[in-house]
């Protein structure tokens, strides 16, 4: 059974820092990692995904890389703004077939506060 | 595009009580899953449809809960004789074929007094 921990389980920097929060998953067989934002009482909005194949992903201030054969992956926010405040979900996709892509398990989170 | 729309926003029952959520995905968006999440914890996954076809439950979905998507396009998620230990932001989620990338919508809030 796929289990996915992530570490911190909370951060609060000041506005400007670099940070990085770390994802791992017992299972290397994974078709891809994601990252997501979770703002208090709303859904899940996508950040970055990460196919198996891949080794990073960029957007913007944010950058994610995936390390399958260590079961890692970690996310680099930079110039952290107060508006980056919210929880932080890392997910991976354990189904190879066509039909269960959307089938995620999640991590905890990883509750960020930038503060001014 | 008006992204996954879910209502209502949130629901608070007594238990005992049934209750129905909906969700209606992206337009076009073939695939449709729905999640469970507690406070503190990561979306879990309930289930999951192919246009009307439910291809997968989770053992989470016990035999008080029934999830339909009629026709392909919205979908519903009941929940019968309702405990407190089903409080959770229940979570509707949209894929298109061909894409991997998952969108979500608000969610629901359920309390159960």
């Amino acid at each position: 059974k796929q289990e996915v921990t992530q570490i911190p389980a909370a951060l609060s920097v000041p506005e400007g820092e670099n940070l990085v929060l770390n994802c791992s998953f017992t299972d290397s067989a994974i078709y891809n990692l994601q990252w997501f934002r979770q703002d208090p009482g709303k859904g899940l909005t996508s950040l970055l995904l990460i196919q198996s194949s891949q080794r990073e992903q960029t957007s913007g201030r944010l950058n994610a890389s995936l390390d399958k054969s260590s079961g890692r992956s970690t996310l680099y926010i930079a110039a952290s703004q107060p508006g980056d405040s919210a929880t932080y979900l890392c997910a991976v996709s354990s189904n190879a077939g066509g039909t269960s892509y959307g089938k995620l398990t999640f991590g905890q989170g990883t509750i960020l506060t930038v503060h001014p | 595009d008006t992204g996954v729309s879910q209502n209502p926003r949130h629901k608070i029952t007594k238990r005992g009580q049934n209750v129905t959520f909906r969700c209606d995905p992206i337009s076009e968006h073939n695939r449709l899953y729905w999640y469970r999440q507690t406070l503190g914890q990561g979306p879990e996954f309930l289930t999951y449809f192919q246009n009307e076809a439910q291809l997968e439950k989770s053992r989470l979905l016990s035999d008080r809960f029934s999830a339909e998507r009629p026709k392909g396009s919205f979908s519903t998620l009941e929940i019968q004789r309702t405990e407190q230990g089903d409080s959770a932001m229940y979570l509707c989620a949209s894929m298109g074929q061909g894409w991997q990338k998952l969108f979500f919508g608000s969610g629901t809030q359920l309390s159960v007094l």
